[in-house]
């Protein structure tokens, strides 16, 4: 079971967001973000906790192990308001977490 | 450009039957694992399905199993979510996406509603 915080995120344009991921059990390597905005389909940031995809700015990074597992939004810019995903594949099935919204103040 | 487009989704009614379409271009299907991937309306994600390379290997969510069958033709780089028994909790939309554990690449959607 994935957990995340906060459930909503507000964030001044410029500043940091720090959003986190929590998983029921203890793993390294196997999770991934993404973002999902208004009325489009998922698009994956990080794999592997830490790894960007392709075209991924460097202001999104992921990090953590274990149970807690975080991404950070650096820089925030308006295009980043959205819900983000994490989600374990250690474990089948697959399993996401509940999202979290950022807003832009 | 990798794409995925889905089709097929509709209004159907409870215990009602429906065959989601995938179409790929922009990648070798056979190569590639497929996922579906669904959002039930204002919810969050939650994996359905998966079909290997070959097709040899296909598993499902406990719940919709015995309901749902996924199928490939790699040959025509389509792949076929064949829906039956639907039951209201299956309203979402379903998504395509490719990846074995994560997804790297996403279709747009196709919305399934069941209702009477």
């Amino acid at each position: 079971v994935m957990t995340q915080s906060p459930a909503t995120l507000s964030v001044s344009p410029g500043e940091t967001a720090t959003l986190s991921c929590w998983a029921s059990q203890s793993f390294t390597d196997n999770l991934a973000w993404y973002q999902q905005t208004p009325g489009q389909a998922p698009k994956l940031l990080i794999s592997g906790v830490s790894t960007r995809a392709t075209g991924i700015p460097a202001r999104f990074s992921g990090s953590g192990s274990g149970t807690e597992f975080t991404l950070t939004i650096s820089g925030l810019q308006s295009e980043d308001s959205a819900v983000y995903y994490c989600q374990q594949y250690n474990d089948w099935p697959p399993t996401f977490g509940p999202g979290t919204r950022v807003e832009i103040k | 450009e990798m794409q995925l487009v889905e089709s097929g989704g509709g209004l159907v009614q409870p215990g009602g039957s429906l065959t989601l379409s995938c179409v790929v271009s922009g990648f070798s299907l056979s190569n590639s694992e497929i996922n579906w991937v669904r959002q039930a309306p204002g919810r969050g994600l939650e994996w359905v399905s998966y079909i290997s390379t070959s097709g040899s290997d296909v598993y499902y969510r406990d719940s919709v199993k015995g309901r749902f069958t996924l199928s490939r033709d790699n040959a025509n780089n389509s792949l076929y979510l064949q829906l039956s028994s639907l039951r209201a909790e299956d309203t979402a939309i379903y998504y395509c996406v490719s990846g074995d554990y994560y997804y790297d690449v996403w279709g747009q959607g196709t919305l399934v509603t069941v209702s009477s």
